[in-house]
């Protein structure tokens, strides 16, 4: 079965200094994959996504996330953090043969920034 | 484009009533999918439907349903309502599935509507 690992419960930076959110999935093959952030009291907004291509993709707000298939990974990166950042970040995995309709989630990471 | 909205946003109801949530997806859209969102179990699917069909289903318990109209907007429905039943719950939308375009594989959330169950 499909399952997401997001490792950090927790994160707290400082305001200007890098983020990395780590996330792991088991999957059979390359599935779609997706970060999503979302704010106390608010639905899912797509950060990025990879189907295929350049491992290194760009989203918005300045987050990035790198596919690495030999480690299963696709952690999320930005290099300065702003304290409109804190919030809980989700990624999340879809299939790829079947499609999309069904995104199996991690248990998200909740940053918080330091001022 | 307008996003994905959901009604009502917020829900107070009591053990063993029933509820009916709505969403209406991204103009265009025909594929909508709906979430459970708890502490404890975190974001989990509950079905989709695509052109007026049930095409997945979660693990849930039968008491949770759903349909889907012509005009693509979706309502789920959660009867004998229990405690457990208290959660976030958020509908996506996406394209047109299997049309070749892995961009419409993107789904894209409401806000979500909030169910207290006392």
């Amino acid at each position: 079965a499909q399952s997401v690992t997001q490792p950090d419960i927790h994160i707290t930076v400082s305001e200007g200094a890098s983020l990395e959110l780590r996330c792991n999935y088991s999957y059979g093959a390359t599935p779609y994959l997706f970060w999503y952030v979302q704010s106390p009291g608010q639905g899912l907004q797509l950060l990025l996504k990879y189907f295929s291509g350049d491992t290194l993709v760009q989203g918005i707000k300045g987050f990035e996330a790198e596919f690495k298939r030999s480690q299963s990974s696709f952690n999320l990166r930005k290099p300065s953090v702003h304290w409109s950042d804190a919030a809980e970040y989700f990624c999340a995995v879809g299939d790829r043969i079947q499609g999309a309709q069904k995104l199996v989630f991690g248990q998200g990471t909740r940053l918080t920034i330091n001022p | 484009k307008a996003g994905v909205t959901q009604t009502p946003r917020y829900l107070i109801k009591t053990r063993g009533q029933q509820v009916t949530l709505s969403c209406s997806p991204i103009s265009g859209h025909r594929s909508v999918s709906w979430y459970q969102q708890t502490p404890g179990q975190g974001l989990q699917f509950l079905f989709e439907y695509f052109s007026e069909t049930q095409r997945n289903k979660g693990n849930f318990p039968g008491r949770f349903s759903g349909r889907q109209f012509s005009n693509s907007r979706s309502e789920m429905n959660v009867s004998t309502l229990e405690l457990g039943d208290s959660a976030l719950y958020l509908c996506a939308s996406r394209g047109s599935p299997a049309s070749g375009n892995p961009s419409a594989e993107t789904q894209y959330f409401g806000p979500g509507t909030r169910l207290l169950v006392l």
